[in-house]
């Protein structure tokens, strides 16, 4: 059974930098079959995806324009996890943060239990 | 990027009466194979992620009860519940994944009367 375990809620502060994992069980983060993506949630903007990463022979990823000059996803293959790294937040950045499998066409099958991220002072 | 808009945004339902949600993509979702549309549905229940329901616009996931179906075709898409249960209130998402950045529907919220 696949599941996909993620960090604890964070508290930081606007400029700071937001860290969070994702670790995967029951699947590979350098499966050649699927993407792992980064979601995120608030009441404002609804669920906005945020970057994936995936590969195939070698490591590819691709970020929404709107965070791509702020956010980096990173992989660790000998924890099977994944990474986001959001550079100089701000109070808007305030959401429930989802990592996500995509495979076959399209098909994101499987969440993140979701980390609860509040920007502010 | 593809426009998801979703209608109703509220919709309130009787346990055993039928439910339907639509949803509709600014742009074809085709894929380029040219047979399989690139439109996922989701259940989000409170306090939980969101679970998937139908992928491939009408293919139902593991588990998922024969009640939910999804249909539709180019950028107009529907998913029916035959007979609300109690259960079935939250959410309800479309999401396209034909290209990125993927994007979803505001959400429809499905509550009893």
């Amino acid at each position: 059974q696949v599941q996909l375990q993620q960090s604890d809620p964070r508290l930081v502060k606007p400029t700071q930098t937001l860290s969070l994992t994702c670790v995967i069980s029951g699947d590979s983060v350098s499966s050649s079959y699927v993407s792992w993506n980064w979601i995120r949630q608030s009441p404002s903007r609804g669920l906005e995806w945020l970057g994936k990463t995936f590969y195939r022979s070698k490591w590819y990823t691709e970020y929404a324009v709107f965070v791509q000059s702020r956010m980096t996803i990173n992989t660790d293959t000998s924890k099977n996890q994944l990474s986001l790294q959001l550079n100089s937040v701000t109070p808007e950045d305030t959401a429930i943060y989802y990592c996500a499998r995509l495979r076959g066409l399209g098909i994101v099958d499987l969440w993140g239990q979701g980390t609860l991220v509040t920007v502010s002072s | 990027d593809i426009v998801m808009t979703q209608s109703p945004l509220s919709l309130p339902v009787t346990p055993g009466e039928p439910a339907s949600i639509s949803c509709r993509s600014s742009q074809s979702l085709l894929h380029s194979n040219g047979y399989n549309y690139c439109l996922n549905w989701y259940l989000q229940k409170p306090g939980q992620s969101p679970q998937l329901l139908i992928y491939l616009a009408s293919t139902r996931a593991s588990g998922v009860p024969d009640r939910f179906s999804g249909g539709g075709s180019g950028t107009d898409f529907t998913l029916k519940i035959s007979r609300v249960e109690a259960e079935d209130v939250g959410v309800y998402y479309c999401m396209q994944s034909l290209v990125s950045p993927y994007t979803f529907g505001q959400g429809t919220k499905v509550e009893i009367k």
